[in-house]
């Protein structure tokens, strides 16, 4: 089947640590995005990338680092910088020049 | 930071009726989009509308933007209990980046 996965579906962090969570897609897209949801909110970008090797900070990058070798995948790791990690996280992928974008099923991160 | 404002925030309809939600922006657009989410889940795409149209039909879904009011609206006809999501537009602003700017969405509830 084509499409995104992230995992895990629900990770849990003690404070002061980094945890990575991972975002694959067989879709052949070279665009992919990771975006942060809030109780009640709307999505906000992180950080996204167009092509491997290359990524730009989105809305609110602070406390997050990416990279991105491989096509099929955009890893996000939240770092203990921070400060409020406890959301819902979804990644996106798309193709370059087309708006549609298809997400994950998301990552629910809880700072304990 | 968020384009713009979706109203209702919530809205409870019965099955078998007609449900709008409307989406106001900011900033001039390529397109808007809309997806659905359903609880904890990713977000789907729905339809995508032009800047340059002003009405859109899928299936029990129109889409209606007027650009010089910046303001869209959904319309679901004939509601299902399925149709119980959140509700989301997303635009796109000029230039390539793909970048999406997601309002703070509907959610709607049908009951049976």
């Amino acid at each position: 089947d084509g499409g995104i996965t992230q995992s895990p579906k629900y990770l849990f962090r003690k404070e002061g640590q980094n945890v990575t969570l991972s975002c694959e897609q067989n879709l052949n897209h070279d665009a992919m995005y990771w975006y942060r949801q809030d109780p009640g909110q709307g999505l906000r970008l992180i950080y996204y990338s167009q092509i491997v090797n290359d990524f730009q900070k989105g809305d609110i990058a602070e406390g997050y680092s990416v990279s991105r070798e491989k096509k099929e995948s955009f890893p996000l790791t939240v770092t203990s910088a921070q400060k409020n990690p406890t959301a819902f996280y979804l990644c996106a992928s798309s193709i370059v020049g087309h708006n549609e974008q298809f997400f994950g099923p998301g990552t629910r991160l809880t700072v304990l | 930071s968020q384009q713009g404002e979706e109203d209702p925030q919530a809205l409870s309809i019965q099955e078998g009726e007609n449900a709008t939600m409307n989406c106001s922006y900011k900033t001039s657009i390529n397109n808007l989009q809309w997806y659905r989410q359903n609880s904890g889940r990713g977000l789907v795409h729905l339809i995508l509308i032009r800047s340059n149209e002003r009405e859109k039909h899928s299936g029990r879904l129109r889409v209606t933007l007027d650009t010089s009011k910046k303001s869209s609206s959904l319309l679901i006809t004939a509601s299902r209990a399925a149709d119980t999501a959140s509700y989301f537009c997303a635009t796109v602003g000029s230039g390539n980046t793909g970048k999406l700017i997601f309002g703070q969405g509907t959610t709607l509830q049908v009951k049976p």
